[in-house]
């Protein structure tokens, strides 16, 4: 059964350093979503990616934050200038369709910020 | 701003037992709204999702209800197992956009 894959499952960075998230959504998606999670947190909507652009975002997706679609296969999230808050864990999530349809989340890379 | 609660926080049952947990929203011009289970350290599985045109839907031991104008949704299952001890997150897309917001989980333990 196709999955979401994320890469790396862990990762663990100075405050200041740049870090990107990767992601393989699945194949015949159009649509791209990131996800946070705040260690006993909810989960929480970042930014939503369609042809090539941000359908939509929420707050916490400032200008710290940029997604690309680099290749036809990867989704990634950049963080410019980590902070101490931005541990997390950080799930991606794919659809086919725009409304009314599943979103299929992968395993989630756990981030966190020293 | 779309608010969704989840009741109860935490749940313990023997297994064996039916049970039922509680979803509501604020804002009833949602798209869908989708269950997923969370099991430790791992992502999410989606479970069940209901279009705004619908009132249920069912796959196996579960049943998930909606009803859009009281903003509430409910996950039923039936005879639950010790494999069903998770988290249990409800969402709701709605707005103008792709925007998902989750509620705060149930989290179930099924006692053998």
């Amino acid at each position: 059964e196709p999955e979401v894959t994320q890469t790396p499952s862990h990762q663990v960075t100075q405050m200041g350093q740049e870090v990107i998230l990767r992601c393989v959504p699945i194949s015949n998606h159009l649509y791209f979503y990131w996800y946070r999670q705040i260690l006993g947190q909810k989960v929480e909507f970042l930014v939503s990616f369609y042809n090539n652009e941000i359908s939509e975002k929420s707050e916490i997706f400032d200008d710290q934050f940029s997604v690309e679609r680099p290749d036809g296969s990867n989704f990634t999230l950049k963080i410019r200038s980590t902070k101490l808050e931005d541990s997390a864990m950080y799930f991606c999530a794919s659809s086919d369709s725009r409304y009314q349809e599943t979103q299929y989340f992968g395993p989630g890379t756990r981030l966190l910020v020293l | 701003k779309q608010e969704v609660t989840q009741i109860p926080a935490a749940l313990s049952v023997p297994e064996g037992e039916n049970l039922v947990l509680n979803c509501s929203f604020t804002d009833s011009a949602i798209y869908n709204l989708q269950w997923f289970r969370q099991d430790p350290g791992k992502g999410l599985t989606s479970l069940l999702l209901i279009q705004s045109s619908q009132r249920e839907q069912t796959s196996g031991r579960l049943n998930a209800s909606l009803d859009k104008s009281s903003g509430r949704s409910t996950l039923y299952i039936a005879a639950s197992q010790p494999g069903d001890s998770a988290t249990y997150l409800c969402a709701v897309e709605s707005g103008g956009y792709q925007k998902v917001t989750f509620g705060t989980g149930t989290k179930l333990q099924v006692i053998p």
